[in-house]
């Protein structure tokens, strides 16, 4: 069956430091990619995705997140982390081929030290 | 930009009683939704497949009777908690891709908490 792993349950990082959420799926044809943010009581927003093409994508709010084949991987990162970017952070594969319906990962819940 | 709102955000409910939770895509068409629910720290578990005009589509292992969805119309999904029970508390999320563009992003509602005393 597809999965999705979130190995870091809990991240705390000081503001103004570089963030890496990391994010496996389990082998097969490679899926569609997201990384969502659920901020609390809210629903989730789209911070990017991939689908095909370069591996390093770009989102909104200064994330970006590279797809490695070889390791089954699609971390996200930041280069310098705000207060405001601690929320719950979800990984999602889609293997159907419509990039609808989703598998999420556990979430990583991030805390922004200031 | 397409917003999917969801209704109500929050309610309480006696063991027993059914409770309806409102999906409604605002500014676009979707001829599919999706419904969710999310336990406390934990992650998001598709239900169900909302098809307007036809059966919903249920994923392994969640009631069909216990969680009726309606798809009534382009704008409208509804998903209806039947004889709550205190385990059914929990956050339930809708989403819906934009019609016509298959590859496009999932709009998610904000979610209803659901607690059932």
């Amino acid at each position: 069956a597809q999965s999705v792993t979130q190995p870091d349950i809990h991240i705390t990082v000081s503001e103004g430091a570089s963030l890496e959420l990391r994010c496996n799926y389990s082998y097969g044809a490679t899926p569609y990619l997201f990384w969502y943010v659920q901020s609390p009581g809210q629903g989730l927003q789209l911070l990017l995705k991939y689908f095909s093409g370069d591996t390093l994508v770009q989102g909104i709010k200064g994330f970006e997140a590279e797809f490695k084949r070889s390791q089954s991987s699609f971390n996200l990162r930041k280069p310098s982390v705000h207060w405001s970017d601690a929320a719950e952070y979800f990984c999602a594969v889609d293997y159907t081929g419509g990039g609808n319906k989703l598998t999420f990962g556990t979430g990583t819940q991030l805390k922004v030290e200031l | 930009g397409a917003v999917v709102s969801q209704h109500p955000s929050w309610v309480i409910c006696k063991s027993g009683t059914s409770v309806k939770i409102e999906c409604r895509s605002l500014d676009f068409q979707a001829t599919t939704m999706f419904w969710y629910r999310q336990f406390p720290k934990q992650s998001l578990m598709l239900m169900a497949t909302s098809n307007e005009g036809s059966k919903a589509t249920y994923e392994q292992g969640v009631e069909k009777d216990k969680f009726l969805i309606n798809h009534a119309s382009l704008t409208l999904s509804t998903l209806t908690v039947t004889s709550a029970h205190p385990e059914d508390s929990s956050f339930y999320i809708c989403s819906a891709p934009t019609k016509g563009s298959w590859n496009s992003p999932l709009h998610f509602g904000n979610g209803t908490r659901l607690t059932v005393t």
